[in-house]
C-alpha cells in the first residue's frame, strides 16, 4: 500500500465546532486531494494541492479550507461543522496530477451531531 | 462542473457471467480514464486505466473501451468471481489535468 495515513479514522463532533482532518504521505508525491464519499453521490472533490502552499477548490469546497505547509501533510478543516458534513473523507495522492494513478488513504468517518 | 455519469448504480450477476459498467463524460479535454474498485471499509484502488489515444485495453479478466467521439467508456469484467463483488468507480480528468472527477459508483454483486 502507498504510504498514506489519515487521522483520525473516526470522529464524532458537535455542530458548530471546528474540525481538522490530517493526511500524511511518505511517497513525496506532489499532488494531494481531499474527497468526500456519500451514498448516492460517489466521490466528490473538496480541495486539492499541486505543491506546498498551492491549493485549489473542488466541486464541494464550501465550508472547508485546506493547508499544505510541507510536502507530506495536507490538512482539511471544517470551519464550523454542520450535519451536512457528516461523511467519509478520503485523502488521495498522485505523482503527476489527474492523469496519473491516485492512491487513496483508508478514510475518516466523521459524524456531526 | 464537468460531469461523469455512471450506469448502472447496482448490478447483480451470477458467477462466471460477464459484467459491464458504462460511463459518459462531458469535458472534451479529458484524456485519462481510470477505473477504481472499492472494497468495504477501504479506500478505492486502481484496477485499470486508459488514455485518450487508445481505444481498448485489457488486463486478464478486465478490459476497458473508450469512444472519444461519443465521450463514453466502459469496464468489462469476464468470468466474474465472488471476490469481484465491490463498488466500482469510473473517473475522468478535470481542471486541466490537475484532478479527477468520479462517477457515482456501481455496486457489483457476484452470486455463487
Amino acid at each position: 500500500d502507498a504510504g498514506i495515513t489519515q487521522s483520525p479514522r473516526h470522529k464524532v463532533t458537535e455542530t458548530g465546532t471546528p474540525v481538522t482532518l490530517r493526511c500524511h504521505q511518505t511517497e513525496n508525491h506532489r499532488y494531494m486531494y481531499w474527497y468526500r464519499q456519500d451514498p448516492g453521490h460517489g466521490l466528490r472533490l473538496i480541495h486539492y494541492s499541486y505543491g506546498v502552499k498551492d491549493t485549489d477548490k473542488g466541486e464541494v469546497s464550501d465550508g472547508y479550507s485546506v493547508s499544505r505547509s510541507k510536502t507530506e501533510d495536507f490538512l482539511l478543516t471544517l470551519e464550523s461543522a454542520t450535519s451536512s458534513q457528516t461523511s467519509v473523507y478520503f485523502c488521495a495522492i498522485s505523482e503527476g496530477g489527474g492523469d496519473t494513478e491516485a492512491f487513496f488513504g483508508q478514510g475518516t468517518r466523521l459524524t456531526v451531531v | 462542473g464537468e460531469n461523469v455519469e455512471q450506469h448502472p448504480s447496482t448490478l447483480s450477476v451470477q458467477e462466471g457471467d460477464s459484467a459491464v459498467i458504462k460511463c459518459t463524460y462531458s469535458d472534451s479535454a479529458s484524456n485519462y480514464f481510470p477505473w477504481y474498485k472499492q472494497e468495504l471499509g477501504k479506500g478505492p484502488q486502481l484496477i485499470i486505466d486508459i488514455r485518450s489515444n487508445v481505444g481498448e485495453k485489457k488486463d486478464q479478466r478486465i478490459a476497458v473501451t473508450l469512444n472519444k467521439t461519443a465521450k463514453h467508456f466502459s469496464l468489462h469484467i469476464t468470468e466474474t468471481q465472488p471476490e469481484d463483488s465491490a463498488v466500482y468507480f469510473c473517473a475522468a480528468t478535470i481542471n486541466s489535468g490537475y484532478a479527477l472527477n468520479f462517477g457515482k459508483g456501481t455496486s457489483l454483486l457476484v452470486t455463487p
